[in-house]
């Protein structure tokens, strides 16, 4: 059974500082990793997605990959009120069985 | 929002009740999937349907019934619930089963008294 492990939190975090984000996953044959963001009440939301060893960035958002670990981590720069939510890690490497974790509560504070 | 509706957003039903879920997505996906998110708990994947094909069923009771009736429609038949199915169902979709970047409705919060 694959499983991904993340924080619940919440992970506070001062505006304009980076928020780090983490999670583990057990398949060591997973090639597809996702970070959603889900706001209070609202559908998760598709933020990143990584596939290769290393970091993708896109804008404030780099997600970092490291297979030998099993770890994908989510950095978001120049933190803002607006980027708190839960967001949720996932393991894609079948899009018909997508793994989620149980999701990270980030608190921006001003 | 986003191509992908759903109806009603809240529902509130006994557990004698019968009533149903509908999803539409105006994406031209042919996946689509029911999901189950209950509080503090991952999103847990109920079915999956492919070109209307039930391809995954995740061992869900059978008081959930799914229906596809062509690619940009899924509902999900709710009948004799139990209080614990209280949560939100979000219908997702994608291109198909080999594109992995799966698209959200707004959810049904569904409350069983």
């Amino acid at each position: 059974q694959k499983e991904v492990e993340q924080n619940s939190g919440p992970l506070s975090v001062p505006e304009g500082a980076i928020a780090s984000l983490n999670c583990t996953y057990s398949d060591r044959v997973s090639q597809s990793f996702f970070w959603y963001r889900q706001y209070s009440g609202k559908s998760p939301e598709l933020i990143m997605s990584i596939y290769s060893n290393g970091d993708k960035e896109d804008g404030r958002f780099t997600a970092q990959l490291n297979k030998a670990s099993q770890y994908v981590s989510l950095l978001i720069r120049d933190s803002q009120p607006s980027d708190s939510a839960t967001y949720l890690c996932a393991d894609g490497s079948s899009a018909s069985k997508i793994i989620f974790g149980s999701g990270t509560r980030l608190s921006i504070r001003p | 929002e986003t191509g992908v509706t759903q109806t009603p957003r809240h529902l509130v039903m006994g557990m004698t009740n019968k009533k149903s879920l509908k999803c539409e997505q105006h994406l031209g996906h042919n996946a689509m999937y029911w999901y189950k998110q209950s509080a503090k708990k991952p999103l847990e994947l109920m079915f999956v349907y492919n070109f209307k094909e039930q391809t995954e069923n995740n061992s869900v009771p059978s008081r959930f019934s799914p229906e596809c009736p062509n690619s940009s429609h899924l509902f999900l038949h709710l009948h004799t619930l139990q209080p614990e199915d209280s949560a939100l169902y979000l219908c997702a979709s994608s291109q198909d089963l080999e594109t992995d970047t799966q698209y959200f409705g707004p959810g049904t919060r569904l409350t069983v008294l």
